[in-house]
């Protein structure tokens, strides 16, 4: 089935640090959506990305969309301790258009 | 817009009972909604489709007797847990979609079976 790995697991920065992490699917997906959970919260949709190399920017967050379609990124400049949380991306199941397969997670601690 | 409420938050069950778990759409209609469990530090697992006027589809490994959903109108979606047992305790999620795909979700419920 498909899989959508995520690394790192967990990563720890000190606040004005940048911050990545990276999706890979196992399948090519028509779109790669990102969402953020805060501790104890609900996962919040952020963006979706639907071209081939897309980059799409929100202040200090940049998403990325590989060429193949089948990896992204998620880059966060100089973190502020508002960033504490975990990050999925999720794709769509094959031939689905509204189910979405969730990534394994990133989840980023910054302390000051 | 596009705002999703689950209730309870949280609920503490004896093992053996029944919990029932309701998830709204507050400002739009959604003729599917979908139920997650989450257990501490993983990531979200899809149980199963809740399709409006239909029956439920559920993912794999996921027993239907179980975790029987209704969704009995386009603004509400309900999961009821029987027989809960202590594994049964999680993190339990809805969400609907909109036109774009992106999902909206509710704010959880936090099961703990005693």
């Amino acid at each position: 089935g498909q899989q959508v790995m995520q690394i790192p697991q967990y990563q720890h920065v000190q606040e004005g640090e940048d911050f990545t992490t990276y999706c890979n699917s196992s399948t090519t997906l028509s779109n790669i959506q990102w969402y953020k959970q805060r501790p104890g919260g609900h996962p919040v949709f952020l963006i979706q990305l639907v071209k081939s190399g897309e980059v799409k920017k929100q202040k200090r967050l940049t998403f990325q969309f590989g060429e193949a379609k089948k990896n992204s990124s998620l880059h966060i400049t100089a973190t502020q301790t508002t960033d504490v949380g975990t990050y999925f991306c999720a794709g769509p199941w094959s031939g689905t258009a509204s189910k979405l397969t969730f990534g394994t997670g990133t989840r980023l601690q910054v302390t000051l | 817009g596009a705002v999703v409420s689950q209730h309870p938050s949280w609920v503490i069950c004896k093992s053996g009972t029944s919990v029932k778990i309701e998830c709204r759409s507050l400002d739009f209609q959604a003729t599917t909604m979908f139920w997650y469990r989450q257990f501490p530090k993983q990531s979200l697992m899809l149980m199963a489709t809740s399709n409006e006027g239909s029956k439920a589809t559920y993912e794999q490994g996921v027993e239907k007797d179980k975790f029987l959903i209704n969704h009995a109108s386009l603004t509400l979606s309900t999961l009821t847990v029987t027989s809960a047992h202590p594994e049964d305790s999680s993190f339990y999620i809805c969400s609907a979609s909109l036109a774009r795909n992106e999902q909206f979700f509710g704010p959880g419920t936090r099961l703990t079976v005693l």
